[in-house]
């Protein structure tokens, strides 16, 4: 089993040019979240869905947009990207949101570089 | 304001030694709180979940405690081994269901 597979594993992209980062998840789980990790600040959540069909702003969602079409996808797109969007990406899925065994099953990141 | 606070500086031990890593919580009411493994360029990875009202947890050689009053989980590796050498994050759920991470322990373990 795959598990989460994120895409591209890394990028440089030059200021003002858009993104879309992959995600997609063969758990068949019902939530996905995007995360990124910046040194000393952990893990911060950008967007997430709770189920196919919806999404929510999480922690520092500016700039960033997610859609939700299917069960398996979760693309997260730069409109516009500004340096400070230089950070680790990391997608993630859990079977529920909000239940007690709310485990996180994270993909291997998608290292992204603004200039 | 609310924040999960973990140690920032780098916890280097001996092999064999009992390593215990300390996450710190304050306005936070976490229903649970769960504990991650990190490596260098990967993704977390679940280790252990603990509720509010379970005292302690144990899987192999970790055991995880969780003081409600003290607001506060420890995190033990028992009989360490290099191979335990990795970046150990805290997290717990808010009361809007969002998971919120520390920003995570760096363990080295010395051969």
């Amino acid at each position: 089993t795959a598990g989460i597979t994120q895409a591209p594993t890394s990028q440089i992209l030059a200021a003002g040019r858009s993104m879309t980062l992959r995600c997609t998840q063969d758990m068949r789980h019902n939530a996905m979240y995007w995360y990124r990790q910046d040194l000393g600040l952990g893990l911060r959540l950008i967007h997430y869905s709770n189920t196919a069909g919806t999404t929510g702003k999480g922690e520092v969602p500016d700039g960033y947009s997610v859609s939700r079409a299917n069960t398996d996808d979760f693309p997260l797109t730069l409109a516009s990207a500004v340096p400070s969007q230089t950070s680790v990406y990391f997608c993630a899925s859990s079977p529920q949101r909000g239940m007690t065994y709310n485990e996180q099953f994270f993909g291997p990141g998608t290292r992204l570089t603004v200039l | 304001s609310q924040k999960i606070e973990q140690n920032s500086e780098a916890l280097n031990i001996q092999e064999g030694k009992t390593a215990t890593l300390t996450c710190n919580y304050t306005n936070y009411s976490p229903a649970y709180l769960q504990w991650y493994r990190q490596d260098p360029g990967r993704g977390p990875v679940f280790l252990l979940l603990i509720r509010e009202n379970e005292k302690e947890k144990r899987k192999e050689r970790l055991k995880v405690t969780f003081d409600t009053t003290l607001k506060q989980s420890l995190f033990h590796i028992t009989a360490s081994q290099p191979a335990d050498s990795a970046t150990y994050l805290c997290a717990l759920e808010d009361s809007s269901y969002k998971l919120i991470f520390g920003s995570g322990t760096r363990l080295l373990v010395r051969p």
